[in-house]
């Protein structure tokens, strides 16, 4: 079974600093893994997935995320926070693979960011 | 543009009343899910379907019921036997297996 944790239920960053959101995952086997971003009242929205190959995944709005087996981690970055990026953000991770897999979700972190 | 629609955004449900639930995609995906999202917790898998005419219990089924008639639409119907149905639920689809997930913008269900 897959599962995922993610680190701090709220973090709080100034403009323009670095943003760092931090997710955990576990699998048996080599995992699919995304990230999204839910803005208040509305449905989450893909910002990037890594499935094979290159192990550092560029997304939209300057966002990326690094992919590392040792670690089992998928943490999700952004070098410089800006106001709009103010949302609450989900890892997900799924088997990889053919055949149809359930996404599983972390519980979310909510993204502060002030002037 | 192709999307998927949850109608209506809010809905009020009375004690003992069944309500239902409805999306609708037309990004010819075949796989369709509900979840339920609750402050803290994250988002959790009430149902999910494969196929038309097909559909399995996800983690949270209790209560909850889906059809599959038509490859577009997926709709949930919260039956009075669940007792905490407050949430925000959400409707999302996705092409080839393992291919992302597209949401809706969901439903806020409060109980009146």
């Amino acid at each position: 079974a897959q599962s995922v944790t993610q680190l701090g239920s709220h973090v709080s960053v100034s403009e323009g600093a670095l943003v760092l959101l931090r997710c955990n995952y576990s699998s048996s086997v080599p995992p699919y893994l995304f990230w999204y971003v839910q803005y208040p009242n509305q449905g989450l929205q893909l910002l990037l997935k890594y499935t094979t190959g290159a192990t550092l995944v560029k997304g939209i709005n300057g966002f990326e995320a690094e992919f590392k087996k040792s670690e089992t981690s998928f943490h999700l970055t952004k070098p410089s926070a800006h106001m709009s990026d103010a949302a609450e953000y989900f890892c997900a991770v799924s088997r990889g693979g053919t055949g149809f897999q359930k996404l599983v979700f972390g519980t979310g972190t909510r993204l502060l960011v002030s002037p | 543009d192709g999307g998927i629609t949850q109608s209506p955004k809010y809905l009020f449900r009375k004690e003992g009343q069944n309500v239902t639930l409805s999306c609708e995609q037309n990004l010819n995906h075949d796989a369709m899910y509900w979840y339920r999202q609750d402050p803290g917790q994250g988002l959790r898998l009430i149902y999910y379907s494969q196929i038309v005419n097909d559909f399995q219990k996800g983690d949270i089924a209790e209560g909850y019921s889906v059809s599959r008639e038509k490859k577009e639409s997926f709709p949930l119907t919260v039956t009075s036997a669940q007792k905490n149905p407050t949430a925000f639920y959400l409707c999302a689809s996705s092409g080839q297996t393992n291919q992302p997930q597209h949401f809706g913008d969901g439903t806020r269900l409060s109980i009146l």
